[in-house]
């Protein structure tokens, strides 16, 4: 078990570039999250994936954003166009569902964003 | 209205000393799962303790234990004999619906420092 993998752990970029993320989940999880961590605050909530298909999205996933999970294992996040409130750490998790026990979620390192 | 509220911005306790840091949840959801994260500087968050809304008895975990108040809708997590490296911040987290693969909702967190 190799744990949830992120990529970038940080990623700098100028206000209207693109940038893209990804996310290794732990293999044998089905079920994928990204939440956003902006500073001070908890992470929120921007979608979920069970397999390949994306099965739910917060208000907080703008048209800019946009999340993959093609082939049901690693997943990317898009950021199209970035801003400055873009700044914040994402966060990927994984889960098994249905599983044994309580279906806690199992985090990866994160991806630091900065947009200047 | 918040779902989770973590009121304590900052906290400090004396090694080796107990230290409880509050949690209070708002759901209509009779069932729901109640979890704690521990996030050190580098940014993963660390799972503890788990407690489901049925669960009759207070959850232990190690050193970690969650103080379940289900009346006062309260879930504080107790630390017993603080470690320098408990020294990070701590999450509280709600997932509505037992053993489900629902989005976690976080509070604010707490920054919990141990003072040698």
């Amino acid at each position: 078990d190799t744990g949830v993998s992120q990529d970038p752990r940080h990623k700098i970029t100028k206000r209207g570039q693109n940038v893209t993320f990804r996310c290794d989940p732990i293999s044998e999880h089905n079920r994928l999250y990204w939440y956003r961590q902006t500073l001070g605050q908890g992470p929120e909530f921007l979608t979920y994936f069970q397999n390949e298909a994306q099965l739910e999205k917060s208000r907080l996933l703008s048209d800019r954003f946009s999340a993959e999970r093609p082939k049901g294992s690693f997943s990317t996040l898009e950021i199209q166009r970035t801003e400055q409130g873009d700044s914040a750490m994402y966060l990927c998790a994984s889960s098994l569902f249905p599983g044994q026990g309580f279906n806690e979620q199992f985090f990866g390192p994160g991806t630091r964003l900065t947009v200047l | 209205a918040q779902k989770i509220t973590q009121t304590q911005p900052g906290m400090f306790v004396q090694e080796k000393e107990a230290v409880t840091l509050d949690c209070t949840y708002d759901t209509s959801d009779p069932s729901y799962g109640l979890f704690w994260y521990k996030q050190p500087s580098s940014g993963e968050m660390i799972f503890l303790i788990y407690q489901g809304s049925y669960d009759q008895q207070n959850a232990t975990e190690g050193r970690y234990s969650l103080n379940f108040q289900k009346a006062r809708k309260s879930a504080n997590l107790v630390i017993s004999a603080s470690q320098l490296g408990d020294s990070a911040m701590y999450f509280c987290a709600m997932r509505e619906g037992l053993n489900t693969g629902n989005q976690f909702y976080f509070g604010t967190g707490t920054s919990l420092t141990v003072i040698p």
